[in-house]
């Protein structure tokens, strides 16, 4: 299948920075990118979907300006999580979809990125 | 968005056929069945998609019966390596915008 990668696999963070991970797509283009939050034992939580130039669309309850999503390309998203604190620390996951030929638009997940806010 | 009902976990031996069913009542007609796989700290795996009757692949088969509203995930002959997170999904094929939305799917714990 696809590849889509993450950067940084894991990153611990101090209280009130930002943290920006990236997710790309590295052998499709992309056309719409999804986020994911997943905490222990718990199921993934979609935070955002995004299409290539065009402003993120939040889920309920999430806040667009502590999570800025940017889609510049159609192969990158990234997810910057903006004064970060205790709270946020969760295991983030971006999803790819693209279409590579096939007859249908296949989505693809990447390994995810494990935030730790001390 | 139809809403999938999975059980919440499930405990099967190496080596025996586990069978995962998943109920969505309210699908709609366009909509595909899909199911993920997921193991801790990583994410998702598709494992195998489909609409009606039956779909096998290398490493699963899917059962989804007449009128779509449940359908089961068949893993053949289960190793230790298969305990994971299983997840079911229901949504359309192929509307570029559509959100994929987890449930709380069912925990499989393959036991020697």
């Amino acid at each position: 299948g696809a590849v889509v990668s993450q950067h940084p696999s894991r990153v611990i963070c101090k209280s009130g920075t930002s943290v920006k991970i990236e997710c790309r797509s590295l052998d499709f283009q992309a056309t719409t990118m999804f986020w994911y939050r997943q905490f222990p034992k718990q199921s993934l939580m979609l935070m955002a979907t995004s299409n290539e130039g065009s402003k993120a669309t939040y889920e309920q309850g999430v806040e667009k300006d502590k999570f800025l999503i940017n889609h510049a390309s159609l192969t990158l998203s990234t997810l910057t999580v903006t004064s970060a604190h205790p709270e946020d620390s969760s295991f983030y996951i971006c999803s790819a979809r693209g279409h590579r030929g096939a007859s249908y638009n296949e989505q693809f997940f990447g390994p995810g990125t494990r935030l730790t806010v001390l | 968005l139809a809403k999938t009902t999975q059980p919440i976990s499930m405990d099967s031996y190496e080596g025996q056929e586990v069978n995962i069913t998943c109920s969505h009542n309210n699908i709609a007609t366009n909509d595909y069945i899909t199911w993920y796989q997921q193991f801790p700290s990583q994410g998702p795996r598709f494992i195998i998609q489909g609409y009606k009757t039956k779909v096998t692949n290398e490493v699963a088969s899917l059962f989804i019966p007449a009128d779509r509203k449940s359908s089961t995930l068949s893993l053949p002959r289960v190793s230790l390596s298969d305990t994971a997170v299983y997840y079911c999904l229901v949504g359309a094929r192929n509307t570029g915008g559509f959100k994929t939305i987890f449930g709380a799917g069912t925990r499989l714990f393959v036991k020697a």
